[in-house]
């Protein structure tokens, strides 16, 4: 069956750490794969798309990785802040479609103080 | 503000009642979404509308009927539901086309209890 995973836990680390949330997927061949942001009451906000072919987007703080044979996404906050605490989504845009999005179910990141 | 309105953004609704979801963007997009996002589980594509015409009914029961009049309003038209239909509906928009950046812009969601 095709799945998407993300860690249910919660994610807890301290100001200045480095977080690093993952994103396994199973049978689907995405020709994108998204992060997006989601504080609690409000919508979805992206952040970073990285294609198959990349192997690593950066922006800011926030880097990406891609990795098609493990089928797996990285996706990391260096220097992190209480600001950063939020819900993160992971997103596959499949092959087979230029207009479906196929979520993960998210994972929390609280960076304490 | 992502340039997407949702209204309202709270509802109550018994399930005998008849209500409707409002969508707005104000970004030239030409394709729209509804999504439901249930406590704990991933967001569920439900509708989409490219060029105004749906393209995809993601096996959605008939209690909701989506309506876009054009390509900046999604309507979500709801009908005697269910208490499981308690979620937060989301609207998203995009560009398609030979432009497209594949990126989706949410609205920030009508929060719905079913009594």
């Amino acid at each position: 069956s095709q799945k998407i995973e993300q860690n249910s836990e919660a994610l807890n680390i301290q100001e200045g750490k480095t977080a690093t949330l993952t994103c396994n997927y199973t049978n689907y061949s995405p020709a994108y794969l998204q992060w997006y942001r989601q504080d609690p009451g409000r919508g979805p906000v992206f952040l970073l798309l990285i294609r198959e072919n990349e192997k690593e987007k950066r922006k800011e703080r926030l880097k990406v990785t891609f990795d098609t044979t493990l089928k797996q996404s990285l996706f990391h906050i260096t220097a992190s802040q209480p600001a950063d605490s939020a819900t993160y989504l992971c997103a596959l845009l499949l092959m087979d479609s230029s207009y479906k999005l196929i979520f993960g179910s998210g994972t929390r990141l609280l960076v304490r103080p | 503000e992502t340039g997407v309105t949702q209204t309202p953004r709270h509802l109550v609704m018994g399930m005998t009642n008849k209500k409707s979801l409002k969508c707005e963007q104000h970004l030239g997009h030409n394709a729209m979404y509804w999504y439901k996002q249930s406590a704990k589980k991933p967001l569920e594509l439900m509708f989409v509308y490219s060029l105004e015409e749906r393209v995809e009914n993601n096996s959605v029961p008939s209690r909701f009927s989506p309506e876009c009049p054009n390509s900046s309003h999604l309507f979500l038209h709801l009908h005697t539901l269910q208490p499981e239909d308690s979620a937060l509906y989301l609207c998203a928009s995009k560009r398609i086309g030979a432009s497209s950046t594949d990126t989706q812009y949410f609205g920030p969601g009508t929060r719905l209890t079913v009594l």
